[in-house]
């Protein structure tokens, strides 16, 4: 499967427990893309990457957010001391530069109970 | 700051009937792209489409059609005959070249497609 993979798909913890997610883009691909997508609202942007460069980082994502994209590669998302409202599915995505399409994997939906 | 609405919360047609789904956008940006993404209940967005500022040609790919208007602001999409299969959420994004470069979601079309 050469498409955009994520792991896991699910993860349900605890209310204050960190959680790390995983996203393996498209290998030629240098763009990568967090998305958060809620019940009902479309993705909401939380941050890119070009390369290992994180280029931009939304509001949206808090201190308690931190992304990485070590040798531009894979990419890591932790959410530190999670709260219920962080529940969402989780979207990366990647693109081959600047306003390519971004082709999007499954996603991985957290549960914070 | 870049903005997509699509007004159209929900759609319901019946099979073979034509249906077009809203997508009306904001940007002060000269140079832009926008972009239609397909969400069906499995949940991963499949890209549909790309359209750059420059080019207001309408595009035709089997029955999926797009209508790309600056003079409103718009960027329409058309299913023809419609078929229980594209029964899915259709989103519509933008991203500005001057601005942060990431793509911005509408809050999506759900189009329910009946036998």
């Amino acid at each position: 499967d050469t498409g955009v993979s994520q792991n896991p798909r699910h993860k349900i913890t605890k209310r204050g427990q960190n959680v790390t997610f995983r996203c393996d883009p498209i290998s030629e691909h240098n763009r990568l893309y967090w998305y958060r997508q809620t019940l009902g609202q479309g993705p909401e942007f939380l941050t890119y990457f070009q390369n290992e460069a994180q280029l931009e980082k939304s509001r949206l994502l808090s201190d308690r957010f931190s992304a990485e994209r070590p040798k531009g590669s894979f990419s890591t998302l932790e959410i530190q001391r999670t709260e219920q409202g962080d529940s969402a599915m989780y979207l990366c995505a990647s693109s081959l530069g600047s306003f390519q399409a971004a082709f999007f994997g499954q996603g991985t939906r957290l549960t914070v109970v | 700051a870049q903005k997509v609405t699509q007004a159209q919360t929900e759609i319901s047609v019946v099979e073979k009937e034509d249906v077009t789904l809203d997508c009306v956008y904001e940007t002060r940006d000269t140079t832009y792209y926008l972009f239609w993404y397909k969400q069906p209940p499995s949940g991963e967005l499949v890209f549909l489409i790309r359209r750059n500022s420059f080019d207001e040609q309408n595009e035709i790919s089997g029955r999926y059609s797009w209508n790309f208007q600056k003079s409103t602001s718009s960027f329409n999409f058309t299913i023809t005959a419609s078929q229980v299969v594209d029964s899915a959420v259709y989103f519509c994004a933008l991203s500005e070249a001057e601005g942060n470069n990431d793509m911005r979601f509408g809050a999506g079309t759900r189009l329910t497609v009946k036998p």
